[in-house]
């Protein structure tokens, strides 16, 4: 069976970085893209960019260029994602999610790593 | 880049009562590349529906949807408790995909 299981919980002071990993198991980890959704307290879903496990290509959004990086080891089956110079506002729950394919669209979600950004 | 505007916000209803919910795209969504997942809270989403009207594995079938272009619908049959949630419709295909705000139902 699918699991995506992410690391734990984050405090970090504004203008760091903080680094999320997301280990995937029970399919072939290099056959599917790899997501990451954050969501504000309170708030909707919002998508961060993506990674192809097989190469290593990211798309991200335009709203975290410059801030993000996802990478992938494919010997541990794990992603990452960083995203720098934090701000109070990134304070969110930040999710991986398998695409189904590459279809950008998720079956499949880890737990969510919350990280909170305040001084 | 396509919005998605969900309604209601939020949906009172109770056990054994039927729920339409509405995702209206600001463009028509190609193929009907829609998505509908439920959350919980402390919980991450669930994707119920992909294709605007094909079931996840393991979703049961008290939850349809249905649409096509701009207007699209998901329906729970009957509520069940478990069915008291979030609801996100999404919008796939190709980057970035984008969200509703979400509909709430609630239990009357």
């Amino acid at each position: 069976q699918v699991h995506l299981v992410q690391s734990g919980a984050e405090v970090k002071k504004p203008g760091a970085s903080v680094k999320v990993s997301c280990k995937a198991s029970g399919y072939t980890f290099a056959a599917y893209y790899i997501h990451w959704v954050r969501q504000a307290p309170g708030q909707g879903l919002e998508w961060m960019g993506v990674i192809n496990p097989s190469g290593g290509s990211t798309t991200y959004a335009q709203k975290f260029q410059g801030r993000v990086t996802m990478t992938r080891d494919t010997s541990t089956t794990t992603v990452y994602m960083e995203l720098s110079s934090l701000k109070s506002e990134d304070t969110a729950v930040y999710y991986c999610a398998k695409d189904r394919g590459s279809a950008y669209f998720f079956d499949y979600w880890g737990q969510g790593t919350q990280v909170t950004v305040s001084s | 880049e396509i919005v998605l505007t969900q309604s209601p916000g939020t949906l009172s209803l109770s056990p054994g009562e039927r729920a339409t919910l509405s995702c209206r795209a600001s463009q028509s969504v190609t193929s009907n590349y829609l998505t509908w997942y439920q959350q919980k809270p402390g919980q991450p989403p669930r994707l119920l529906i992909y294709g605007a009207s094909i079931r996840a594995t393991g979703i049961p079938d008290r939850f349809s949807g249905s649409g096509s272009g701009t207007d699209f619908t998901l329906t729970i049959s009957r509520l069940e408790p478990e069915d008291f949630a979030v609801y996100y419709c999404q919008r796939y295909g190709y980057p970035p995909p984008t969200f509703g705000q979400g509909t709430k139902v609630e239990v009357k």
